[in-house]
């Protein structure tokens, strides 16, 4: 059974850097990739990124400058770092794994910049 | 970027009724190998968003047959033929044609 799992802090102060956690499992990350996808609230999704199956990454270039994606393969997990976060970064956050004929997506993690 | 037009952006239908969404493209999605990554998906409120279509007409996996999808190139519709009351919440258009990913702005359906 495929299933993903984001977690991480639910408050993050500006200026700071965001931490989030994707574990999957029922299939292995050396096979399909994984995407982080965002929603601000009540707006629509903002594809942000992929951890491909080979280990390589891809970025909107909207968050280039400060997002980075990693994996450990060993725990089934994917990582999202992005730094100094503002108040406009609050929103809901995915990771996905998005293909042809099924899609699966985590429930999300709520994300909450401020002071 | 990749701009997604979607219309209307708010539905109001009848249980039973037929209705449909517009999805426009600011640029083709056709790659060149021949294929046009158009997905849509619902959004029901409170959950995370669930493919109904990929590749523009192709039914996702344990979709119901009252979904559609048809289009080429630039304009691609979704069709619901038979409103019934799961069908309830948001729809986006998404293209993976072309990097990065884009999402449309959403129509909400509701019952009128």
């Amino acid at each position: 059974q495929v299933q993903l799992k984001e977690s991480g802090p639910g408050l993050v102060q500006p200026s700071q850097t965001l931490s989030l956690t994707c574990t999957v499992s029922g299939f292995s990350l050396t096979s399909y990739s994984v995407h982080w996808v965002r929603q601000h609230s009540g707006k629509s999704l903002e594809w942000m990124g992929r951890m491909w199956s080979d280990g390589d990454t891809s970025y909107n270039s909207a968050f280039t400058s400060r997002l980075s994606i990693s994996r450990d393969t060993s725990k089934s997990q994917v990582f999202l770092k992005m730094n100094s976060l503002q108040t406009e970064d609050t929103g809901t956050y995915y990771c996905a794994r998005i293909g042809l004929r099924r899609d699966y997506w985590g429930q999300g993690v709520m994300v909450t910049v401020s002071s | 970027d990749v701009v997604l037009t979607q219309t209307p952006s708010t539905l109001s239908a009848t249980i039973g009724q037929s209705v449909s969404i517009s999805c426009r493209s600011s640029q083709s999605l056709l790659d060149s190998a021949g294929n046009t990554y158009l997905y849509w998906y619902l959004q029901r409120p409170g959950q995370s968003p669930q493919l109904l279509i990929y590749l523009v007409s192709n039914l996702g996996s344990g979709v119901p047959n009252r979904f559609s999808g048809s289009g080429s190139g630039t304009d691609f519709t979704l069709k619901i033929s038979g409103v019934e009351a799961e069908d309830l919440g948001v729809y986006y258009c998404m293209q993976a044609t072309h990097a990065p990913y884009t999402f449309g702005a959403g129509t909400k359906l509701e019952l009128k």
